[in-house]
């Protein structure tokens, strides 16, 4: 049972770097999400899209873009990295309603 | 805006003893959802515990059980018997009624667990 499924799991980049983080559920949630975990400051939502076809801006979007592929997929994309988006990244989903479950972070790190 | 307030950082407990992380959030709606997640070291999330905030029956799964205070606006999560693998991150969070898209997390308290 893979639920969440985060790629890839640890990257380094150097700024000005672009990249994209990938998301895949298999468990058939409407909704996902993007959150970045950084220090002392818990989880923050980044984007997250309540059905295929839609997203929306969470509470820090700004450098960031989203894309709902499909039903199963969300991906995450940093076009031009700055070293202030070294975090931990999360995808999760959830059905609508319903708690999300989360997948096992991606840790990235801009040099 | 939506505040969740975790005052305490880091929290340690002997095995097999009780502790409680405290959870205090800020919120004028009156149909919402708290919830408790654990993070160990491996990074994953990990609901412990959730509760609706129209029920005044307090939530409990297994060694685990809050401590909910509507009026007080907080929630705490008491750990009885606590073990080696409860050493965690817990994260506190709120989200407003059940379809709301947002869920607002608290700083986190590291506990530690003392053989």
């Amino acid at each position: 049972n893979a639920g969440v499924t985060q790629t890839p799991k640890f990257q380094v980049l150097k700024t000005g770097q672009s990249m994209t983080l990938q998301c895949a559920q298999d468990m058939n949630h409407n909704s996902m999400y993007w959150y970045r975990q950084d220090p002392g400051m818990g989880l923050r939502l980044i984007y997250y899209s309540a059905s295929e076809g839609t997203t929306d801006k969470g509470e820090v979007p700004n450098g960031y873009n989203v894309s709902r592929l499909n039903k199963r997929e969300f991906s995450l994309r940093l076009e031009s990295a700055a070293p202030s988006q070294t975090s931990v990244y999360f995808c999760a989903s959830s059905p609508h309603p319903g708690t999300p479950v989360f997948g096992d972070g991606t840790r990235l790190s801009i040099l | 805006a939506q505040t969740v307030t975790q005052s305490q950082p880091e929290m340690s407990v002997q095995e097999a003893e009780t502790v409680t992380l405290s959870c205090t959030y800020d919120t004028s709606e009156s149909d919402y959802y708290l919830f408790w997640y654990k993070q160990p070291p491996s990074r994953q999330m990990i609901l412990v515990i959730r509760q609706e905030a129209y029920k005044q029956q307090n939530a409990t799964e297994n060694r685990f059980s809050v401590n909910f205070q509507k009026a007080a606006k907080s929630f705490s999560l008491k750990i009885s018997d606590s073990q080696l693998g409860d050493a965690a991150m817990y994260f506190c969070a709120y989200r407003i009624g059940n379809y709301g898209q947002n869920f607002v997390f608290g700083p986190g308290t590291r506990l530690s667990v003392l053989p």
